[in-house]
């Protein structure tokens, strides 16, 4: 696989708390986004990022807040966890925003209780 | 951004060729038209894109119609490893996001 990994791979937290998802990219890709994906749902973008501290919503960002520090790392921050917010996040990248295809990670399944 | 249309689901032989159809009838001048698929418990997978002619690569052709406003992506002979959704996906060249359908479901069977 292309250089992007997410932690945790699986996780489950109880409902008000925070709780931080992180995409590490080895490619120095300038682009990086987050989407949920939820039965009956496809894919939904969350928050995206075009470079460091450079961030924008997507389709469902409430609830949700995004932070860019350095290239490599897009964090994915739940600040009170609902249960709403059990789903499967996938991070994904894009090098040269354009046509160029998305490299997406492996997911992280979080469940809230 | 513009919707695209296809199939729920499609089934396939093993080693036969599979047509996996979109329509896009309101697609733009600078649209791209993408194709993802994303196999049980992965993350999506790029296939293949193209903007107005037809596309090969080592996993799958891309068909574009002349008027633009339909493509099939070809998987030349299908193996149980095809089995997956497959979703099709408009990018305007100047857009930073992808914006995911529900995708067709293609069962390939021994």
């Amino acid at each position: 696989d292309a250089g992007i990994t997410q932690s945790p791979r699986h996780k489950v937290t109880e409902t008000g708390t925070p709780v931080t998802l992180r995409c590490h990219q080895t490619e120095n890709h300038r682009y990086m986004y987050w989407y949920r994906q939820d039965p009956g749902h496809g894919l939904r973008l969350i928050h995206y990022s075009y470079g460091v501290k450079d961030t924008d919503k997507g389709e469902v960002s409430d609830g949700y807040s995004v932070s860019r520090s350095k290239t490599e790392d897009f964090l994915l921050t739940l600040e009170s966890a609902t249960s709403s917010q059990t789903s499967v996040y996938f991070c994904a990248i894009n090098g040269q925003g354009g046509p160029a295809g998305y490299t997406f990670g492996s997911g992280t399944r979080l469940t809230v209780v | 951004d513009a919707k695209t249309t296809q199939p729920n689901s499609m089934e396939s032989n093993e080693e036969e060729p599979v047509h996996l159809p979109c329509n896009h009838s309101t697609i733009s001048g600078t649209d791209y038209i993408h194709w993802y698929r994303q196999l049980p418990s992965q993350g999506p997978e790029y296939v293949i894109h193209g903007l107005t002619s037809n596309v090969n690569n080592r996993m799958a052709s891309l068909a574009i119609a002349e008027d633009r406003k339909s493509s099939t992506l070809i998987l030349h002979r299908a193996t149980l490893r095809d089995a997956a959704v497959y979703y099709c996906i408009l990018r305007g060249y100047n857009t930073d996001k992808l914006i995911f359908g529900t995708g067709t479901r293609l069962q390939v069977f021994p």
